[in-house]
């Protein structure tokens, strides 16, 4: 049973325009959320976290927002730009420093 | 920066064969973790090991085994693989902290 999901598979975003990526989990005891990266034949490598004692963490055009009564976090991207074209997983600790992964979205950014 | 390096990025094995992969990570990490991703599955844990000759079962173990002998050294082995095994296997590593490094992946098609 996932205990992270990603109910969108993909998403396609013209180029300049917001690009939001959702992820709902099920384990309110989670501390702690990170977003991973993926670009075809090349491995996840990690872009953003946000600690749960928080609601919104920004590095420069991606900011990842938390909202823990409704179990909810998405990953917005402004401007989105063609070399954001890859596939994005959400992940949480699950203790032992193991992760658990949602199933990706895959963001299509049309030039 | 970071690199966890592994033996194949493409691997085409018959039915029933004894098959290796290989993972090195070159930063002193103690854990060390073999994924498998999926469409629509995300990345799913197969075996982790936080010390040399250490390991533990992921979420998926059903038909693979691990060995680190050396500490920048983890195998996954599948013992007799089957054509449900074809998929691409991730290796990554981590300092003991949350985030977690990626090698390049492994494309395993098994026949």
């Amino acid at each position: 049973d996932q205990q992270v999901k990603q109910n969108s598979p993909s998403l396609s975003v013209q180029e300049g325009r917001i690009s939001i990526l959702n992820c709902d989990y099920t384990n309110s005891m989670f501390d702690y959320f990170l977003w991973y990266k993926k670009y075809p034949a090349e491995g996840p490598t990690f872009l953003i976290s946000i600690s749960s004692i928080k609601d919104k963490n920004e590095d420069g055009r991606f900011t990842v927002f938390l909202n823990k009564s409704a179990k909810h976090l998405s990953l917005h991207i402004v401007p989105s730009q063609p070399g954001d074209s890859a596939v994005y997983f959400c992940a949480a600790p699950k203790g032992g420093n193991m992760l658990t992964f949602g199933g990706g979205t895959r963001l299509m950014v049309k030039p | 920066d970071v690199k966890v390096t592994q033996s194949s990025r493409y691997l085409v094995k018959r039915t029933g064969e004894k098959v290796f992969l290989e993972c090195v990570q070159d930063m002193d990490h103690e854990n060390m973790f073999w994924y498998r991703q999926d469409p629509g599955l995300g990345l799913r844990l197969i075996y982790f090991s936080y010390d040399v000759k250490m390991k533990e079962k992921g979420d998926i173990p059903e038909g693979y085994s691990v060995s680190r002998e050396k500490k920048e050294r983890f195998s996954l082995i599948l013992e007799s693989a089957s054509t449900n095994q074809t998929s691409m296997y991730l290796c990554a590593s981590s300092p003991g902290t949350v985030a977690q490094y990626f090698g390049p992946g492994t494309r395993l098609t098994v026949l």
